[in-house]
């Protein structure tokens, strides 16, 4: 099955300065790509995604780019406000059924 | 629309007691599934639907069962609860499992304790 592996575990910069959050997936049928954010005690919600056909997406400060030859997408935050303090979740659905499969998670701290 | 909804939103079991956790979405989804959050582990798949009748085990099966009797409901079923069960229970939903219809939605999820 696939296995998604995300860095870093917790990413501390200051407000105003960029951030970036890095994904591996191992399933080459991987055709899809969200990022998701969790603030604490709620649901995660998706802040952007890309599909296998596209090489970068951008929807304001928040940008993600994908290689699928490297295997690798990454998640851009510029300009950082502390609103964007939460944990946020790579996730990688592939050819078959079985949903999304999920990276561990990167805990975001902007310092004021 | 209501979207992705939970019951209950608090659950504490004692070992061996049983329980339904209880899913439902208004959008007319054909793709329901269940994920456990458990502390920096991520979210991983229990069990998933592609529709009314089908149902297939997905990374952490084990302890959970569930049907899909109508398009809309995906309960999910602790038939003896196991300390090992607390965590916190989301369910999601999307039109479809390709194209642009796979956007999965969250429901607000149920965070269980098992004594």
């Amino acid at each position: 099955g696939e296995n998604v592996e995300q860095h870093p575990s917790t990413l501390s910069v200051q407000e105003g300065d960029s951030a970036v959050i890095k994904c591996t997936y191992s399933d080459s049928a991987s055709n899809y790509f969200p990022w998701y954010k969790q603030e604490l005690g709620k649901r995660p919600q998706l802040i952007i995604d890309i599909r296998s056909n596209v090489g970068e997406k951008k929807d304001q400060r928040i940008a993600v780019t994908l290689n699928k030859t490297a295997k690798h997408f990454s998640l851009h935050i510029t300009e950082t406000q502390p609103e964007d303090s939460a944990v946020y979740f790579c996730a990688a659905m592939g050819g078959g059924a079985d949903g999304l499969t999920f990276g561990k998670g990167t805990h975001l701290i902007i310092q004021p | 629309n209501a979207g992705v909804t939970q019951t209950p939103k608090f659950q504490v079991l004692k070992t061996g007691q049983s329980m339904t956790l209880q899913c439902a979405q208004d959008m007319n989804h054909e793709y329901m599934s269940w994920y456990r959050q458990d502390p920096g582990m991520g979210l991983r798949l229990i069990h998933y639907s592609v529709g009314a009748g089908i149902t297939d085990q997905g990374e952490v099966p084990n302890g959970y069962n569930v049907s899909r009797s109508t398009t809309e409901d995906f309960p999910l079923r602790l038939l003896s609860a196991a300390p090992s069960q607390t965590s916190v229970y989301f369910c999601a939903s999307s039109y479809s499992l390709a194209g642009a219809g796979n956007t999965q939605y969250f429901g607000p999820g149920t965070r269980l304790t098992v004594l």
